[in-house]
């Protein structure tokens, strides 16, 4: 079985441009997370979908972050326009759902902002 | 912060020896899970505790959890140097979210 798969592994923008990630999350898993990551520290949560419904976007920096997940099925997250600070790990992961699951990460997007 | 705090930050120890990472979190949980993450590489859950538990076992790992005290203690007996990586706690609250400590960077040297 595919594990979550992330694409690009890497990316390097410059300031002010507009940048996209795209998450497939394992088949059948109703839940999915987007988080991000900063060196040495631990993931921060910036949206979580249950299928197509975002129930968790507290995180997210709405001003220029957007996050969609069409079908309930794969997700974009958009930054528009980065910033030097967004650069990080950008991690998707995804669950069964419910409060007992586990969730499995995909390899995640390194961004640098320059 | 949304976040919890592990200790130690770092820990370096011989093959063979035992690692003890330690884990607090703010509120209260369904459940707290244990991540590793080599270098580079995803998040992989290791061990699942429920807040009805106190110790669980799993391989050469062991998990403690005190809810009274809002901290729970993973345990990697008999170390090797693969064992190396950051290691993650994860709280999660009745509504789903999963919220990650800010991880302990193990280095088990050969």
């Amino acid at each position: 079985e595919a594990g979550v798969v992330q694409s690009p592994r890497y990316k390097i923008i410059e300031k002010k441009q507009p940048v996209a990630f795209w998450c497939n999350p394992i088949s059948g898993h109703n839940t999915l997370y987007w988080y991000l990551q900063n060196l040495g520290q631990g993931p921060e949560l910036l949206i979580r979908y249950e299928n197509e419904e975002a129930v968790d976007d507290s995180q997210l920096p709405k001003d220029r972050f957007s996050a969609e997940r069409l079908k309930g099925v794969d997700s974009t997250l958009k930054i528009q326009p980065a910033e030097l600070g967004d650069s990080a790990v950008y991690l998707c992961a995804s669950s069964l759902g419910g409060p007992t699951t586990e969730a499995f990460f995909g390899q995640g997007t390194r961004l640098t902002v320059v | 912060s949304q976040q919890g705090e592990e200790d130690p930050q770092a820990l370096s120890i011989q093959e063979g020896e035992n690692a003890t990472m330690n884990c607090s979190y703010k509120t209260s949980i369904n459940n707290l899970q244990w991540y590793r993450q080599n270098s580079g590489r995803g998040l992989v859950h290791l061990i699942l505790i429920r807040s009805n538990e106190r110790e669980k076992h799993s391989g050469r790992l062991r998990v403690t959890l005190d809810t009274s005290k809002k901290s729970s203690s993973l345990l990697i007996t008999a170390s090797r140097a693969a064992d190396t990586a950051s290691y993650f706690c994860a709280s999660r609250a009745s509504g789903s979210r999963l919220t990650f400590g800010e991880g302990t960077q193990l280095t088990v040297n050969p």
